[in-house]
């Protein structure tokens, strides 16, 4: 089945540098894949989603990249803010139009400072 | 419109009693999935409903755990007989019949003492 494996596990910037986490996937079939924030004791919100006909998708100081040779993609946030302290979670999925189980990452526990 | 809603948002259950989660999909979703968050972990997934189908229960374990979706009220997600390890929250998305984006609801926190 599907594997989903994330990098770092935790990452520390200053404000107002950017943030990049990496996800890779296993199964080639996977052909969408959303961004989850989560705060502490809060649900997890959709940030951002690439569908697998897209390489890249930007949205103000977020972007997430797809490469689907090297079955990797990736979150990229620039002008990083206190407020984006939080853990990032990449999934895949293999359903048609997304639905279908999504397979997730560990997590990103991402730390801003001020 | 209001988001996916679950109920209750904690509950505390002592070893061996039922545990019975409730969420309701926002207006006009007909697709619902259950997830499961154990302590400082990722979001592990557990069933895929429609009204009145289980599509995949491939992440629900075979005994104790039982999903359904009825026509009319709530998605049901059932735990029977809870042991310590059922301890979790567990969170409940849902998507619209036009595109598969699942949006979560807040999630129930269950301890079993």
């Amino acid at each position: 089945g599907e594997n989903v494996e994330q990098h770092p596990s935790t990452l520390s910037v200053q404000e107002g540098d950017s943030a990049v986490i990496k996800c890779t996937y296993s199964d080639s079939a996977s052909n969408y894949f959303p961004w989850y924030k989560q705060e502490l004791g809060k649900r997890p919100q959709l940030i951002i989603d690439i569908r697998s006909n897209v390489g890249e998708k930007k949205d103000q100081r977020i972007a997430v990249t797809l490469n689907k040779t090297a079955k990797h993609f990736s979150l990229h946030i620039t002008e990083t803010q206190p407020e984006d302290s939080a853990v990032y979670f990449c999934a895949a999925t293999t359903g048609s139009g997304g639905y279908n189980k999504l397979i997730f990452g560990a997590g990103t526990r991402l730390a801003v400072h001020p | 419109n209001a988001g996916v809603m679950q109920n209750p948002r904690h509950l505390v259950r002592r070893r061996g009693q039922e545990a019975r989660l409730r969420c309701s999909p926002m207006k006009g979703h007909s697709h619902v999935y259950w997830y499961r968050q154990l302590p400082e972990e990722g979001l592990k997934f557990m069933v895929y409903l429609q009204k009145e189908n289980i599509i995949d229960e491939s992440g629900m374990p075979k005994e104790r755990f039982s999903a359904e979706f009825p026509k009319e009220g709530p998605s049901i997600l059932r735990i029977q007989q809870v042991v310590r390890g059922d301890s979790a929250a567990y969170f409940c998305a849902s998507s619209p019949p036009s595109l598969g984006t699942q949006y979560f609801g807040p999630g129930t926190r269950l301890l079993v003492l």
